[in-house]
């Protein structure tokens, strides 16, 4: 079964730091792999997306990930936190399944938390 | 284009009533997701409808329904209700048409639902 994992449910960095958010994947082929941002009260709004054309995906705000199959890893990354990406932020995986139907799974989500 | 619109953004009923939230995807897109989003399950995946006929369906009851109507615009049902689908039920619009494709998805800012 596919799946994706997101280690840390909570992450705290300081403004200007280095921001990494956690994803592995499980599949026997390399899937489509995404990350979504939610801030308060709000729906998600896709940052990137990897569909095996590079293996570093540039997205919005400045924001990155490397797709690594020898890891099964896309970490979203960013050199320098910004207060205002204090937000959940969301991996997701999407692949055709044996039975053929068409799955789309999200990470448990990692709230990241900026300090001043 | 105006994004993805969903009503309404809040909403109160009470156990055993049942509820009808309304999405309008983005203009073109034939592609529309429900998600249940909760603090103890994370983002589950609902159903997925495409040009009227529903496509994909996750691990929900019966009690959970949808459709969506030639121009797109999608609603899903939740009869008897019950105070575990006290959720944000988000809608997510697609431009993708074949199964398989690498699709990112457009979210709504939510219908949050308290059941009491």
């Amino acid at each position: 079964a596919q799946s994706v994992t997101q280690l840390g449910s909570h992450v705290s960095v300081s403004e200007g730091a280095l921001v990494l958010l956690r994803c592995n994947y499980s599949s026997s082929v390399p899937p489509y792999l995404f990350w979504y941002v939610q801030y308060p009260n709000q729906g998600l709004q896709l940052l990137l997306k990897y569909t095996s054309a590079a293996t570093l995906v540039k997205g919005i705000n400045g924001f990155e990930a490397e797709f690594k199959k020898s890891e099964t890893s896309f970490h979203l990354t960013k050199p320098s936190a910004h207060m205002s990406d204090a937000a959940e932020y969301f991996c997701a995986v999407s692949r055709t399944t044996t039975s053929g139907t068409y799955k789309y799974i999200f990470g448990t989500g990692t709230r990241l938390k900026v300090l001043a | 284009k105006a994004g993805v619109t969903q009503t309404p953004r809040y909403l109160i009923k009470t156990r055993g009533q049942q509820v009808t939230l309304s999405c309008s995807p983005i203009s073109g897109h034939r592609s529309v997701s429900w998600y249940q989003q909760t603090p103890g399950q994370g983002l589950q995946f609902l159903f997925e409808y495409f040009s009227e006929t529903q496509r994909n369906k996750g691990n929900f009851p019966g009690r959970f329904s949808g459709r969506q109507f030639s121009n797109s615009r999608s609603e899903m049902n939740v009869s008897t209700l019950e105070l575990g689908d006290s959720a944000l039920y988000l809608c997510a619009s697609s431009p993708r048409a074949l199964e398989g494709d690498p699709y990112e998805q457009y979210f709504g800012p939510g219908t949050r639902l308290t059941v009491t």
